[in-house]
């Protein structure tokens, strides 16, 4: 059965400290693979597709990676708005994206 | 404006009492999508439908139904809720992929509360 798995479960962080959550899968193909943010209560808001193994994406202070079993979710010097739950997604060529549950992460002042 | 919008937001109701959510995109979307998401548990499909007049079961379609009458709209029918139904619930939208894969469009969620 194709699996998304995501660690850490909740991160905290000082601001200005940088980090990286994981998000790793095992599935039959990757089409394609999605980070979302989502903020308490609101729904998920893409970020970043990957599709290939090498391949990186970069908005201000986030940068993903993608190997060929994992992903990466790098975060540089941090902010409190940044504050949020992380979450992966993998299409898996199937109907529907198989979904990661999620970093808790929290940067405080 | 692109987005998926819901509604509504917040609902309160009793045990039994039919509901609708609606979900409604403008982006032209072939696919469209419902989710729960509940603490632990993550967001988990309920129904999806690949085009107007077809839809499908997700992982947990018991206790929901939906329609796709037009491509726009996908109302998401609770005709018996019961508590365990109490849940943040999502519509979302992306392009038909056969040209390729596609990021998914999150409508802002509502929060269903079954008394």
């Amino acid at each position: 059965e194709d699996q998304v798995t995501q660690s850490p479960e909740a991160l905290r962080l000082q601001e200005g400290e940088s980090s990286s959550l994981n998000c790793s899968y095992t599935v039959s193909g990757l089409r394609g693979l999605f980070w979302y943010r989502q903020d308490p209560g609101k729904g998920p808001e893409f970020l970043f597709t990957l599709y290939s193994a090498g391949e990186e994406k970069e908005k201000e202070r986030l940068k993903a990676t993608l190997t060929k079993k994992e992903s990466f979710l790098h975060i540089t010097a941090p902010k409190p708005e940044d504050s949020a739950t992380y979450l992966c997604a993998v299409d898996n060529y199937g109907q529907n994206f198989v979904f990661g549950p999620g970093t808790r992460l929290s940067v405080l002042p | 404006e692109a987005q998926v919008t819901q509604n509504p937001r917040y609902l309160i109701t009793v045990t039994g009492k039919k509901l609708t959510v609606t979900c409604s995109q403008n982006m032209n979307h072939e696919y469209m999508s419902w989710y729960r998401q509940d603490p632990g548990l993550g967001l988990r499909q309920i129904y999806y439908s690949m085009n107007v007049e077809v839809t499908d079961k997700g992982d947990v379609p018991e206790g929901y139904k939906v329609s796709r009458k037009e491509k726009r709209n996908f109302p998401l029918i609770l005709e018996s809720p019961s508590p365990n139904q109490t849940s943040l619930y999502f519509c979302a939208s992306r392009p038909d992929r056969r040209g390729g894969t596609d990021t998914q469009y999150f409508g802002p969620g509502t929060r269903l509360t079954v008394l």
